[in-house]
């Protein structure tokens, strides 16, 4: 059973580009969560969805940042027109149910605005 | 609002070395608390975890208890080896409501042969 798979591991964009994030679930698992871990800082939660949802997203910034999980494919996350600030590791975690304890974390995504 | 204080690095032991990562919290309620472990290139990783007051949990030698009256979930292993060498991160949920994670700042453990 593959583990947490997260696309690309790295990503390079200029300022006032988009950055897409791509995270597939392990199989079986319909709720996804994502942290970003800023330079120096743990991991901060940003959004969490099941499929087709979004159920907390008090985390997310509120311009420039979008989510989705739709019912076929992997979640997205989306960074319109990024900036230096938001350089930083973006963790994707799955479960097959909202319990926390067995959020299953990929290798994520390092994102470097330049 | 909820959060957690961790023990910062990074730390450099010797192998066998007695090993204690504090890591205390603030909370309302009974939050869950956990330990993930980082590897090098790689996800974080469920090491242990404590659903309420007086657990233990315990894996691949580590173990931490749960004290609500210190508030407090410190890491112990009594006998680290180079293998341990990782970032380590303590973690809260709070009790109900959405299960998103809370963690610390992490603290990178070296340990050397």
């Amino acid at each position: 059973n593959a583990g947490v798979m997260q696309n690309p591991r790295h990503l390079v964009r200029r300022r006032g580009q988009e950055a897409r994030l791509r995270c597939s679930p392990m199989k079986g698992h319909s709720h996804v969560y994502w942290y970003r871990q800023l330079p120096e800082e743990g991991l901060k939660f940003m959004v969490y969805l099941q499929k087709e949802n979004i159920i907390d997203e008090s985390g997310m910034p509120k311009e420039r940042f979008s989510a989705e999980f739709p019912k076929e494919g992997p979640s997205i996350l989306r960074i319109q027109q990024v900036v230096r600030g938001d350089s930083a590791a973006y963790f994707c975690a799955s479960s097959p149910r909202g319990e926390t304890y067995e959020q299953y974390f990929g290798p994520g995504t390092r994102l470097t605005v330049t | 609002g909820n959060s957690v204080t961790q023990m910062e690095g990074p730390v450099t032991l010797s192998e066998e070395a007695f090993l204690t990562i504090n890591c205390t919290y603030t909370a309302t309620g009974y939050p869950s608390l956990f330990w993930y472990v980082q590897y090098p290139g790689e996800g974080l990783q469920l090491l242990l975890k404590a659903t309420k007051a007086d657990d233990k949990g315990s894996n691949k030698g580590f173990e931490a208890t749960y004290r609500k009256e210190t508030t407090s979930f410190h890491l112990e292993k009594g006998s680290v080896q180079v293998s341990d060498s990782a970032v380590y991160f303590c973690a809260l949920s709070k009790e109900g409501g959405s299960e998103k994670l809370v963690f610390g700042k992490g603290m990178k453990l070296t340990v050397n042969p």
